[in-house]
C-alpha cells in the first residue's frame, strides 16, 4: 500500500515570505501526485499534479511543486506568499487497484498560517 | 460547467440512525468516489461507483453503503450511526478512466448525538 508523509502539521510564514509544504511519499510503481488546498468548511480543491513528463509542475494562485524519485518528495512552493493562502493543505497519490480503479492516498495535511 | 454538488451540507443525527448522502458529478464523469474526513483519521477513502458499478472499496464496516444511479448520480448510506461516524464526507467525481483528475465537492458534515 502506498502511503504519503507531510512534514509538519502546522507551517507559520509571513505576509511576502516563501511557502514551503514538505510532501515525500512511498509507492511501488511510478506515482501519479497531487496538491489540493481546503479552505474553511469547504472541499478540496485541485492545486496542481504530476502524472508524467516535467517534473516540475505549476499550479493554481502561484504555487508549484517539483517531483524528486530519487528523494521520493513532492514538495510544494511558492515565492510569497500571501494572506489569502491561509488554507490546509493536503499531499496525495494515486493508488492504483484492479479495473483501472483509482484511488487517492492522503497525508495528514499542513496548516499553513499567513502573519501580516 | 457546474461542479460536485453534496447536499445536505449539514446533518445532525442521534445514534442508531440511518441517514443518507446525495452526490451530483459534473456534467460527463461516470465516477464517483466517497471519502471520509475526521480530525484524528484524516481522509480516507470510502468507495468508488463508476457506471452503476462499485469498482472499489475502502476498509470500512458494511453498515457503510452506497449506489450510482444511470445518470451518475450517487448516494451513500450509513446505518446504525455510532458518535463515530461524525465527520465531513466529501464526494469526488471524475472521468473514472486513464489517470483521473478528481474533483471534490464542498462535503456533507454529519454530527451523531
Amino acid at each position: 500500500a502506498q502511503s504519503v508523509t507531510q512534514l509538519g502539521s502546522h507551517v507559520s510564514v509571513s505576509e511576502g515570505a516563501l511557502v514551503l509544504l514538505r510532501c515525500n511519499y512511498s509507492s511501488s510503481v511510478p506515482p501519479y501526485l497531487f496538491w489540493y488546498v481546503q479552505y474553511p468548511n469547504q472541499g478540496l480543491q485541485l492545486l496542481l499534479k504530476y502524472t508524467t513528463g516535467a517534473t516540475l509542475v505549476k499550479g493554481i494562485n502561484g504555487f508549484e511543486a517539483e517531483f524528486k524519485k530519487s528523494e521520493t518528495s513532492f514538495h510544494l512552493t511558492k515565492p510569497s506568499a500571501h494572506m489569502s493562502d491561509a488554507a490546509e493543505y493536503f499531499c496525495a497519490v494515486s493508488e492504483w487497484e484492479v479495473q483501472g480503479a483509482q484511488k487517492l492516498v492522503f497525508g495528514q495535511g499542513t496548516r499553513l498560517t499567513i502573519n501580516p | 460547467k457546474a461542479g460536485v454538488t453534496q447536499t445536505p451540507r449539514y446533518l445532525i443525527k442521534t445514534r442508531g440512525q440511518q441517514v443518507t448522502l446525495s452526490c451530483s458529478p459534473i456534467s460527463g464523469h461516470r465516477s464517483v468516489s466517497w471519502y471520509q474526513q475526521t480530525p484524528g483519521q484524516g481522509l480516507q477513502f470510502l468507495f468508488e461507483y463508476f457506471s452503476e458499478t462499485q469498482r472499489n472499496k475502502g476498509n470500512f464496516p458494511g453498515r457503510f453503503s452506497g449506489r450510482q444511479f444511470s445518470n451518475s448520480r450517487s448516494e451513500m448510506n450509513v446505518s446504525t450511526l455510532e458518535l463515530g461516524d461524525s465527520a465531513l464526507y466529501l464526494c469526488a467525481s471524475s472521468l473514472g478512466a486513464g489517470v483521473y483528475i478528481q474533483y471534490f465537492g464542498a462535503g456533507t458534515r454529519l454530527s451523531v448525538l
